[in-house]
């Protein structure tokens, strides 16, 4: 199993609507989470931390849910420039390394 | 200008013929590391620096060196590349990691290589 899965769509939506997506991880003990948008094979960019209360950075919000293991990303007012791959990002308690999923794909069309 | 850099940008080689893929940052971070992206396997960690001298593997660190003997630089090496390790290779640097809180990851713009 892999530590960290999203679906990887695509998800093809409207300008202005709303999309969300979750990502699973396996490690219980991980401790940090956070979302990644990476363009078209370009390098990815943090978008934002996960953190347990859950958070907004503008048109996206971030939860986590321990219980059951994921995190979840939603876009709110879909702009043609959210087109992008997103990469959920999990640390793990035992080491110094981050796992990266393999990126789920949004595309927002006029 | 804060940033990560990578060196080459592109590179198609040859089975068995040596190659380094440098990697500069300019944000004194301690922690570099170096990944390999596939279609459907995401990025995957080769090895990591948390600084100077200290290197450890990541998770795919078959048929790949390391070295860090300056902070700001991070070579790959590859010894004897195979046709396996066509693949995009990105750098990044961030501050030093604790066991409950990670820094944001800066990336260099990827190494595109091909070996033939």
């Amino acid at each position: 199993r892999k530590e960290v899965e999203q679906d990887p769509g695509p998800f093809n939506v409207p300008e202005g609507a709303t999309v969300a997506f979750n990502c699973t991880y396996s490690n219980s003990a991980s401790q940090s989470f956070f979302w990644y948008r990476q363009d078209c094979r370009k390098e990815p960019k943090l978008l934002m931390s996960v953190y347990s209360s859950g958070n907004e950075d503008g048109r996206f919000t971030a939860q986590l849910n321990r219980a059951s293991q994921y995190i979840s990303l939603l876009i709110r007012d879909s702009k043609l420039s959210d087109s992008a791959t997103y990469l959920c990002v999990v640390s793990r308690e035992d080491d110094y390394k981050l796992s990266f999923g393999a990126g789920t794909t949004v595309t927002v069309r006029a | 200008e804060a940033q990560v850099t990578q060196n080459p940008r592109y590179l198609i080689t040859v089975t068995g013929k040596k190659l380094t893929v440098t990697c500069s940052q300019n944000m004194n971070h301690e922690y570099m590391s170096w990944y390999r992206q596939d279609p459907g396997l995401g990025l995957r960690q080769i090895y990591y620096s948390m600084n100077v001298e200290v290197t450890d593997k990541g998770d795919v660190p078959e048929g790949y060196k390391v070295s860090r003997k300056e902070k700001r630089n991070f070579p790959l090496i590859l010894e004897s590349p195979s046709p396996n390790q066509t693949s995009l290779y990105f750098c990044a640097s961030s501050g030093a990691p604790t066991h409950w809180s990670y820094n944001e990851q800066f990336f260099g713009p990827g190494t595109r290589l091909t070996v033939l």
